[in-house]
Order: structure tokens, then sequence, then C-alpha cells
């Protein structure tokens, strides 16, 4: 248990749905991350949230769209999407940006897009 | 973002063996950090290194950065079934954002 929690764990979803992915930290830290894990390819960063506010947009299709409600909560909501966002969505948290401190990473959600 | 590469991308180790894992940078880091993530799992966090030429150790596990602070090593002696999983490395880039490299993923053999 890492202090980061993601709901759900698995989901399975159809291109025209909307769903939401939900990551909850109670670890008092700043910082906030989404990255995408896609077989075979290295981890890609897409959002980061700073004390609330969005730092950084990866050049994310808007189908994914963030939401930080406050500093322990993390939102990734779907919208429209395609076969190949199927991937391993994961969340992470740091104290704060830059400086030495370390990402403490959730479970992930498992999403697939039928 | 500053960019990491990790090799090898693969390695197949016979159990008791030892073996390197490395990861390089065409830039000065700050620091580096090393992550573990077993099959169906999550990242987590092994260690951190700072200083240059800096070497730490963690039971089999030993972590070195270059004198430079370009390049860091993770070398792993008589490695075990548990040592399976994806070895990443992770910089912070200069908007403090951690940016990973593409892993090295370890398969043992009995």
């Amino acid at each position: 248990e890492t202090g980061v929690t993601q709901t759900p764990r698995h989901l399975v979803m159809g291109m025209t749905n909307k769903k939401s992915l939900k990551c909850e930290q109670h670890l008092g830290h700043n910082a906030m991350y989404w990255y995408k894990q896609s077989a075979k390819k290295p981890l890609e960063l897409m959002f980061v949230y700073n004390f609330k506010e969005q730092t950084e947009n990866n050049s994310v299709p808007s189908r994914f769209s963030p939401e930080c409600p406050n500093s322990s909560h993390l939102f990734l909501h779907l919208h429209t999407l395609q076969p190949e966002d199927s991937a391993l969505y994961l969340c992470a948290s740091s104290q704060d940006l830059g400086g030495v401190t370390e990402a403490f990473f959730g479970q992930g959600t498992r999403l697939t897009v039928v | 973002g500053q960019q990491v590469m990790q090799i090898p991308q693969y390695q197949h180790v016979q159990e008791g063996e030892d073996f390197t894992t490395y990861c390089n940078s065409s830039t000065t880091l700050s620091n580096i950090q090393w992550y573990k993530q077993r099959p169906g799992g999550h990242p987590v966090f092994l260690i951190q290194l700072v200083k240059s030429g800096e070497v730490k150790k963690q039971k089999r596990l030993t972590f070195q950065f270059g004198e430079a602070k370009k390049n860091s090593s993770l070398h792993i002696t008589a490695t075990q079934t548990t040592d399976v999983g994806t070895y990443f490395c992770a910089v912070t880039d200069s908007w403090g954002k951690f940016q990973f490299g593409a892993g090295t993923q370890v398969v043992v053999t009995p």
C-alpha cells in the first residue's frame, strides 16, 4: 500500500461511453500526476497538478479531461475514447515538484476500450 | 523534456547470475531515481542518487551515479526469481516533473 489509491482497478468501456478514473492520496503531497502505460512503451506523462493547479498538459487529446478539486483528489474524465487508448493509467503523487522528492504510484486502472 | 535512455530493453538472466542495467542522459542530471515494477504491479521507488559518483547498496542491488552525473547503473548480484520485473530510471526535468526511461524488463530463468 503506497498511500495512493486508484479506482476502479479495471474498466471496460465502449467508444461512446463516458467514465471517470479516480485517484486519492492522503500523504499530504502537493503534486499529482497522471501517467499512461501502454504495452512495450515507456511511461507517458499526461497531466501534472501542483497545489491543484494544472502545470502540464503533455499534448494529450481532449477526450481525456483531468480535474483536481483539491490536493488529495485527482480525476481523469474519459469521453469518446479509441481502442488505442487501452492501457494502464497510473496516478502518482509527490511532496512537491522538483527537488529531492520521490513519486508514489497508485496501483493503476487497467482500461480496455472496446 | 529531459530524455534518459535505458539499456538494455530486455534482460534474460539465469538465476544466480549478475547483471547490470544502465541509464544514460545527454545532459547533466540533478538527481536520478530508480523504480521497480513487478509484473501486473505499479512502479515502486527503490532509491535516489544525488551526488556525483555516489554508490548506494540495497542488499544485492548496487546503484551508482556517474562522476559527470550523466549516467547511472543498477547492478544486481546473484539474481533471484524475486528480481523479475521492469526497472525504470527517472529524472526530474527543469520544471520538477518526473520523466521515466523506457525501462529494462528482467526475466529470470531458474
